[in-house]
Protein backbone atom coordinates (compact mmCIF):
# COMPACT_ATOMS: atom_id res chain seq x y z
CA UNK A 1 0.00 0.00 0.00
CA UNK A 2 1.08 3.46 -0.70
CA UNK A 3 2.24 5.57 2.56
CA UNK A 4 0.64 9.11 3.26
CA UNK A 5 1.11 11.87 0.80
CA UNK A 6 1.98 14.90 1.09
CA UNK A 7 2.12 17.64 -1.63
CA UNK A 8 3.80 20.28 -1.67
CA UNK A 9 7.00 19.05 -0.27
CA UNK A 10 8.70 22.43 0.34
CA UNK A 11 7.14 26.15 0.08
CA UNK A 12 8.68 29.43 0.57
CA UNK A 13 5.45 32.07 1.39
CA UNK A 14 5.68 35.26 2.47
CA UNK A 15 4.11 36.91 5.60
CA UNK A 16 0.88 37.88 5.29
CA UNK A 17 0.13 35.93 2.10
CA UNK A 18 -1.91 32.09 3.09
CA UNK A 19 -1.38 28.96 1.92
CA UNK A 20 -2.86 25.42 1.25
CA UNK A 21 -0.86 21.92 1.93
CA UNK A 22 -2.39 18.90 0.84
CA UNK A 23 -2.56 15.46 2.25
CA UNK A 24 -4.20 11.86 0.74
CA UNK A 25 -4.59 9.48 3.56
CA UNK A 26 -3.30 5.37 2.96
CA UNK A 27 -6.15 4.01 0.92
CA UNK A 28 -9.22 2.75 3.16
CA UNK A 29 -7.88 5.38 5.98
CA UNK A 30 -10.47 7.32 6.92
CA UNK A 31 -9.03 9.45 9.91
CA UNK A 32 -6.79 12.40 8.84
CA UNK A 33 -4.62 14.48 12.03
CA UNK A 34 -2.60 17.52 11.17
CA UNK A 35 0.64 18.17 13.44
CA UNK A 36 3.47 20.96 13.35
CA UNK A 37 6.85 20.64 13.87
CA UNK A 38 9.50 22.89 14.97
CA UNK A 39 12.51 22.98 16.96
CA UNK A 40 11.15 25.22 19.90
CA UNK A 41 7.69 23.67 20.50
CA UNK A 42 7.97 19.76 18.83
CA UNK A 43 5.05 18.32 17.77
CA UNK A 44 2.03 19.53 18.29
CA UNK A 45 -1.29 18.64 17.03
CA UNK A 46 -3.53 20.94 14.67
CA UNK A 47 -6.88 19.00 13.90
CA UNK A 48 -8.48 15.53 13.38
CA UNK A 49 -11.12 14.96 10.77
CA UNK A 50 -13.24 11.92 10.03
CA UNK A 51 -15.42 11.36 7.24
CA UNK A 52 -15.58 15.13 6.28
CA UNK A 53 -15.92 16.18 10.18
CA UNK A 54 -13.37 18.03 12.22
CA UNK A 55 -13.59 15.83 15.48
CA UNK A 56 -10.55 17.38 17.92
CA UNK A 57 -8.86 20.91 17.64
CA UNK A 58 -5.28 21.56 19.00
CA UNK A 59 -4.62 25.21 20.62
CA UNK A 60 -3.73 27.25 17.61
CA UNK A 61 -5.20 30.34 16.03
CA UNK A 62 -8.36 30.94 14.12
CA UNK A 63 -5.81 31.09 11.16
CA UNK A 64 -5.37 27.73 11.08
CA UNK A 65 -8.19 25.69 9.53
CA UNK A 66 -8.84 22.58 7.19
CA UNK A 67 -11.31 20.49 6.07
CA UNK A 68 -11.49 16.98 4.70
CA UNK A 69 -13.10 15.51 1.26
CA UNK A 70 -14.87 12.84 0.57
CA UNK A 71 -12.67 10.53 -0.58
CA UNK A 72 -10.60 11.19 2.71
CA UNK A 73 -7.99 13.77 1.24
CA UNK A 74 -7.23 16.40 3.63
CA UNK A 75 -5.97 20.14 3.46
CA UNK A 76 -5.04 22.30 5.49
CA UNK A 77 -4.64 26.44 5.30
CA UNK A 78 -3.39 28.89 6.90
CA UNK A 79 -4.20 32.53 6.08
CA UNK A 80 -2.13 35.88 6.89
CA UNK A 81 1.01 33.92 7.70
CA UNK A 82 3.30 35.08 10.42
CA UNK A 83 7.21 34.18 10.62
CA UNK A 84 6.33 31.88 13.26
CA UNK A 85 4.57 29.75 10.94
CA UNK A 86 7.57 27.97 9.24
CA UNK A 87 7.22 24.38 10.24
CA UNK A 88 7.20 20.97 9.14
CA UNK A 89 3.64 20.58 8.56
CA UNK A 90 2.92 16.67 8.63
CA UNK A 91 -0.40 14.63 8.23
CA UNK A 92 -1.33 11.62 9.65
CA UNK A 93 -4.02 8.91 8.75
CA UNK A 94 -5.74 5.82 10.93
CA UNK A 95 -7.11 3.29 10.16
CA UNK A 96 -10.74 2.46 11.83
CA UNK A 97 -11.38 1.01 14.96
CA UNK A 98 -7.46 1.62 15.92
CA UNK A 99 -5.01 4.06 17.20
CA UNK A 100 -2.08 3.76 15.22
CA UNK A 101 -1.12 7.13 13.40
CA UNK A 102 0.95 6.97 9.80
CA UNK A 103 2.53 9.71 9.09
CA UNK A 104 3.28 11.37 5.83
CA UNK A 105 6.71 13.04 5.25
CA UNK A 106 5.54 16.36 5.71
CA UNK A 107 5.22 20.04 4.03
CA UNK A 108 8.39 22.18 5.04
CA UNK A 109 7.14 25.60 5.16
CA UNK A 110 8.98 29.11 5.38
CA UNK A 111 7.71 32.25 5.87
CA UNK A 112 9.85 35.10 5.09
CA UNK B 1 -2.04 17.53 32.36
CA UNK B 2 -1.48 17.00 28.85
CA UNK B 3 2.62 17.27 29.11
CA UNK B 4 4.90 14.42 27.86
CA UNK B 5 8.23 14.62 29.44
CA UNK B 6 11.25 12.88 27.69
CA UNK B 7 14.95 12.18 28.31
CA UNK B 8 17.99 12.11 27.63
CA UNK B 9 17.58 15.15 25.12
CA UNK B 10 20.39 13.42 23.27
CA UNK B 11 22.15 9.92 23.58
CA UNK B 12 25.38 8.49 22.43
CA UNK B 13 25.58 4.88 22.66
CA UNK B 14 28.10 2.05 21.19
CA UNK B 15 27.54 -0.07 18.58
CA UNK B 16 25.78 -2.95 19.85
CA UNK B 17 25.38 -1.12 23.08
CA UNK B 18 21.62 -0.76 24.68
CA UNK B 19 19.94 2.27 24.13
CA UNK B 20 16.93 3.57 26.83
CA UNK B 21 14.94 6.72 26.70
CA UNK B 22 12.22 7.35 29.52
CA UNK B 23 9.45 9.37 29.38
CA UNK B 24 6.54 10.18 31.92
CA UNK B 25 3.47 11.52 31.97
CA UNK B 26 0.77 13.14 33.97
CA UNK B 27 -2.64 12.45 32.50
CA UNK B 28 -4.25 8.74 34.01
CA UNK B 29 -6.72 8.88 30.96
CA UNK B 30 -3.85 8.50 28.51
CA UNK B 31 -4.42 4.90 27.88
CA UNK B 32 -1.71 4.21 24.17
CA UNK B 33 1.84 5.26 23.96
CA UNK B 34 3.42 5.07 20.88
CA UNK B 35 6.99 5.40 20.35
CA UNK B 36 7.95 7.10 16.78
CA UNK B 37 11.52 7.13 15.23
CA UNK B 38 12.19 9.90 12.76
CA UNK B 39 15.11 10.58 10.57
CA UNK B 40 16.37 14.08 8.88
CA UNK B 41 13.88 15.21 5.99
CA UNK B 42 11.21 12.35 7.12
CA UNK B 43 8.11 12.19 8.97
CA UNK B 44 8.15 10.02 11.55
CA UNK B 45 7.49 6.61 11.91
CA UNK B 46 5.67 4.40 14.03
CA UNK B 47 7.99 2.31 16.09
CA UNK B 48 5.99 0.20 18.54
CA UNK B 49 3.08 0.99 21.04
CA UNK B 50 1.83 -0.18 24.13
CA UNK B 51 -1.17 0.25 26.23
CA UNK B 52 -1.06 0.28 29.77
CA UNK B 53 -2.70 -3.42 30.38
CA UNK B 54 0.69 -5.06 29.76
CA UNK B 55 3.98 -3.82 31.41
CA UNK B 56 6.24 -4.96 28.33
CA UNK B 57 5.69 -5.20 25.08
CA UNK B 58 9.01 -6.28 22.35
CA UNK B 59 9.14 -6.21 18.67
CA UNK B 60 12.53 -7.44 17.46
CA UNK B 61 15.52 -5.13 19.59
CA UNK B 62 12.66 -2.44 20.69
CA UNK B 63 11.18 -2.94 23.55
CA UNK B 64 8.61 -0.63 25.70
CA UNK B 65 8.35 -1.02 29.87
CA UNK B 66 5.30 0.54 31.01
CA UNK B 67 4.91 1.24 34.87
CA UNK B 68 1.33 2.60 35.27
CA UNK B 69 1.98 3.24 38.91
CA UNK B 70 4.89 5.72 38.18
CA UNK B 71 3.24 7.06 34.83
CA UNK B 72 6.33 6.05 33.03
CA UNK B 73 7.41 4.42 30.18
CA UNK B 74 10.48 3.49 27.84
CA UNK B 75 12.31 2.27 25.09
CA UNK B 76 15.08 -0.35 25.03
CA UNK B 77 16.90 -0.92 22.05
CA UNK B 78 19.12 -3.85 21.91
CA UNK B 79 22.48 -4.43 19.86
CA UNK B 80 21.92 -0.82 18.76
CA UNK B 81 23.10 -0.11 15.14
CA UNK B 82 24.87 2.88 13.61
CA UNK B 83 21.17 2.78 11.47
CA UNK B 84 19.34 3.25 14.63
CA UNK B 85 20.97 6.37 14.53
CA UNK B 86 17.29 8.82 14.57
CA UNK B 87 15.34 11.09 16.98
CA UNK B 88 12.60 9.40 18.95
CA UNK B 89 9.65 10.63 19.94
CA UNK B 90 7.46 8.85 22.44
CA UNK B 91 3.89 9.88 22.60
CA UNK B 92 0.56 9.38 24.85
CA UNK B 93 -3.53 9.67 23.80
CA UNK B 94 -6.71 8.69 25.54
CA UNK B 95 -10.05 7.51 24.40
CA UNK B 96 -11.51 11.02 24.20
CA UNK B 97 -10.06 12.56 21.47
CA UNK B 98 -8.13 9.30 20.73
CA UNK B 99 -6.03 11.23 17.80
CA UNK B 100 -5.16 14.10 19.56
CA UNK B 101 -1.14 11.92 20.29
CA UNK B 102 0.81 14.52 22.72
CA UNK B 103 4.62 14.13 21.80
CA UNK B 104 7.59 14.51 24.01
CA UNK B 105 10.19 16.72 22.91
CA UNK B 106 12.57 14.18 21.37
CA UNK B 107 15.34 12.20 22.24
CA UNK B 108 18.50 12.63 19.00
CA UNK B 109 19.79 8.95 19.41
CA UNK B 110 23.60 8.41 17.82
CA UNK B 111 24.85 4.82 17.76
CA UNK B 112 29.10 5.09 17.49
CA UNK B 113 30.29 2.62 15.27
Amino acid sequence: KAGVTQTPRYLIKTRGQQVTLSCSPISGHRSVSWYQQTPGQGLQFLFEYFSETQRNKGNFPGRFSGRQFSNSRSEMNVSTLELGDSALYLCASRPAGTYEQYFGPGTRLTVT
Amino acid sequence: QQQVKQSPQSLIVQKGGISIINCAYENTAFDYFPWYQQFPGKGPALLIAIRPDVSEKKEGRFTISFNKSAKQFSLHIMDSQPGDSATYFCAASGSQGAQKLVFGQGTRLTINP
